[in-house]
């Protein structure tokens, strides 16, 4: 069965430090991954997908993930956070299933920045 | 501009008091989705639909209805709203169910 793990619920870092937000999944079939971010009071928007290409995709914003086979991981990083990525992030998995593609959504990650 | 845009954005109600919440999307996209969002709970999907009048349910279906009888619409239908369908509601579409969904600025439901 496919699902999503985000392994933190809630991470603090300070301005100009990495990012390290964590996901797991599981999926029978070849997945597509992505992630999305949801900023207060706002709809969300696409950081950044993987479909089967580069194992390393880079997003908008500085961000990047790796896709990790071996360890079924997809785990986001930024090299210096910005007071701006202060936000909730998502992780999704997309998979077909019967004619049709199931879509999952991890339980999401708050990221705190602080000055 | 492309965009998704729902109505209304907030909404209060009482029990058993029928409402719609419409959806558009003015990209020509085929896959039309409906989630609902808990504190701590992410976002679960409650129907989709992958093209005109080929609706599905997702994880969460009980208590609500959904149509598409044209692809640009995709309204999600409380028949008798109760409290536990107090929740942040999103509506998204995307050319496939695999590719990038496009949200809405998201409708918060509360049911008195």
């Amino acid at each position: 069965a496919q699902s999503v793990t985000q392994l933190d619920s809630h991470v603090s870092v300070s301005e100009g430090t990495p990012v390290l937000l964590r996901c797991n999944y599981s999926s029978s079939y070849s997945p597509s991954l992505f992630w999305y971010v949801q900023h207060p009071n706002k709809g969300l928007q696409l950081l950044l997908k993987y479909t089967s290409a580069a194992t390393l995709v880079k997003g908008i914003n500085g961000f990047e993930a790796e896709f990790k086979k071996s360890e079924t991981s997809f785990h986001l990083t930024k090299p210096s956070a910005h007071m701006s990525d202060a936000a909730e992030y998502f992780c999704v998995v997309s998979e077909p299933r019967g004619g049709y593609q199931k879509v999952t959504f991890g339980t999401g990650t708050k990221l705190q920045v602080i000055p | 501009e492309a965009q998704v845009t729902q109505n209304p954005r907030y909404l209060i109600t009482v029990t058993g008091k029928k409402l719609t919440v419409t959806c558009s999307q003015n990209m020509n996209h085929e896959y039309m989705s409906w989630y609902r969002q808990d504190p701590g709970l992410g976002l679960r999907q409650i129907y989709y639909s992958m093209n005109v009048e080929v609706t599905d349910k997702g994880d969460v279906p009980e208590g609500y209805k959904v149509s598409r009888k044209e692809k640009r619409n995709f309204p999600l239908i409380l028949e008798s709203p109760s409290p536990n369908q107090t929740s942040l509601y999103f509506c998204a579409s995307s050319f496939i169910a695999a590719e990038t969904q496009y949200f809405g600025p998201g409708t918060r439901l509360l049911v008195l």
